[in-house]
């Protein structure tokens, strides 16, 4: 069965400082996408990114910054100089790229706060 | 604009009153899920709907019904609400079959359930 981890349930942060919000997968499957969703205080999901299990090159998007190691099941997302805007659940979820896939497994979501 | 419209976003309730959640999207998607989020458990699939007329089950389908007559709506129903369910409800649907496991979700802005 599919799980996916995030461990830290909350973590609070002083405005420019670095953090890195931990993802730990488990599946079968050799085929598999993982995704982060950030979900702010006012409560809508959004897509941040989407890896594939093929391609494990970490990506970068501004402030943002993704960690894929397959060998240790890991997705980790690190946010560079934090800002008051990052304040949000964030959740890493898990998908399998057969067809007609049923279903994006969620972890706990961590809720991350930037203290001005 | 592409949307997963869902109504009502607040609804307060008693036990044992039916009620249904609406979900509408726009985007021509075969596929169509429902979730319900709780603190600490993240997001957990209740069903879901890899087109129209075909429903199934997903981790937590207990006490809730679906329906998918037509492609855009896939209406949430709790022929006899409890306490427990009590929760945030979100919708979403993405392209189905060939590469779906890649698809991403787009959600609708969730619906906040009570039921006293």
């Amino acid at each position: 069965a599919q799980k996916v981890t995030q461990a830290q349930t909350e973590i609070s942060v002083v405005e420019k400082e670095d953090v890195t919000l931990d993802c730990v997968y488990e599946t079968r499957d050799t085929t598999y996408y993982l995704f982060w969703y950030k979900q702010p205080p006012s409560g809508e999901l959004v897509f941040l990114i989407r890896r594939n299990s093929f391609d494990e090159q970490n990506e970068i998007s501004g402030r943002y910054s993704w960690n894929f190691q397959k060998s240790t099941s890991s997705f980790n997302f690190t946010i560079t100089a934090s800002q008051v805007v990052d304040s949000a659940v964030y959740f890493c979820a898990l998908s399998d790229i057969r067809q007609g896939a049923q279903k994006l497994v969620f972890g706990q979501g961590t809720r991350l706060t930037i203290n001005p | 604009e592409a949307q997963v419209t869902q109504n009502p976003r607040y609804l307060i309730t008693v036990t044992g009153k039916k009620l249904t959640v609406t979900c509408s999207q726009n985007m021509n998607h075969e596929y169509m899920s429902w979730y319900r989020q709780d603190p600490g458990l993240g997001l957990r699939q209740i069903y879901y709907s890899m087109n129209v007329e075909v429903t199934d089950k997903g981790d937590v389908p207990e006490g809730y019904k679906v329906s998918r007559k037509e492609k855009r709506n896939f209406p949430l129903i709790l022929e006899s609400p409890s306490p427990n369910q009590t929760s945030l409800y979100f919708c979403a649907s993405k392209m189905g079959q060939t590469h779906s496991g890649a698809n991403v979700l787009t959600f609708g802005a969730g619906s906040r359930l009570t039921v006293l």
